[in-house]
């Protein structure tokens, strides 16, 4: 099993900051790589796929990046409508989601 | 545009089965890509359950494997899970989803709003 792993847990940050979030892989992925946005009692929304594609209608403030083992979701001034949970999804093998990171406001 | 939409019992007893099902709406279903079931126990992460295409080519979680079916009925454009032998365990958000491109494995670009199942007798 490919295991993901998000740091950090939870990131204290205010409105204008850029945000990096990682995710690291036990092995390689290529860039079989997503990240989606959650928030309270809503499903996931899917941000960006292939490591570094944008979805269609995402802000273009979020960027993803790496390949292989360690990728970054990055936000280049944080929003107000910012503030959720985020988690990487590995699809070189059956889905792996990594345990989250929580962007909270500082 | 596409909706996913998923129904079935709120509350399931241990050691009985779970059945959900997912209809989706604005696509067909016999046209592609495949449709998967995702997890999410209260306060927790994410947890791919399984995924399937329209011809009922299946792909599941393997620490859920023995337990779990899902099944396609494209004449009612839905699909389903079931998941047997519950315990308190599998108490959870479910999610239904579609896998962005016409692969087995994938992401998830279009999701349901998701159905809280608790296992309880």
């Amino acid at each position: 099993d490919i295991q993901m792993t998000q740091s950090p847990s939870t990131l204290s940050a205010s409105v204008g900051d850029r945000v990096t979030i990682t995710c690291r892989a036990s092995q390689s992925i290529s860039s079989w790589l997503a990240w989606y946005q959650q928030k309270p009692g809503k499903a996931p929304k899917l941000l960006i796929y292939k490591a570094s594609s944008l979805e269609s209608g995402v802000p273009s403030r979020f960027s993803g990046s790496g390949s292989g083992t360690e990728f970054t979701l990055t936000i280049s001034s944080l929003q107000p409508d910012d503030f959720a949970t985020y988690y990487c999804q590995q699809y070189n093998s059956y889905p792996a989601f990594g345990q989250g990171t929580k962007v909270e406001i500082k | 545009q596409v909706q996913l939409q998923e129904s079935g019992p709120g509350l399931v007893k241990p050691s009985e089965t779970l059945s959900l099902t997912c209809t989706v709406s604005g696509y067909s279903i016999s046209s592609g890509y495949y449709w998967g079931w995702i997890r999410q126990p209260p306060g927790k992460g994410l947890e791919w359950i399984g995924s399937i295409y329209h011809s009922g080519s299946t792909y599941y979680n393997p620490s859920l494997k023995s337990r779990v079916t899902i099944s396609v009925d494209t004449s009612k454009n839905q699909f389903s899970l079931k998941l047997s032998s519950v315990t308190a365990a599998d108490t959870a958000v479910y999610y239904c989803a579609r896998a962005c491109d016409s692969r087995a494995i994938d992401a998830f670009d279009i999701w349901g709003q998701g159905t809280m199942v608790t296992v309880s007798s």
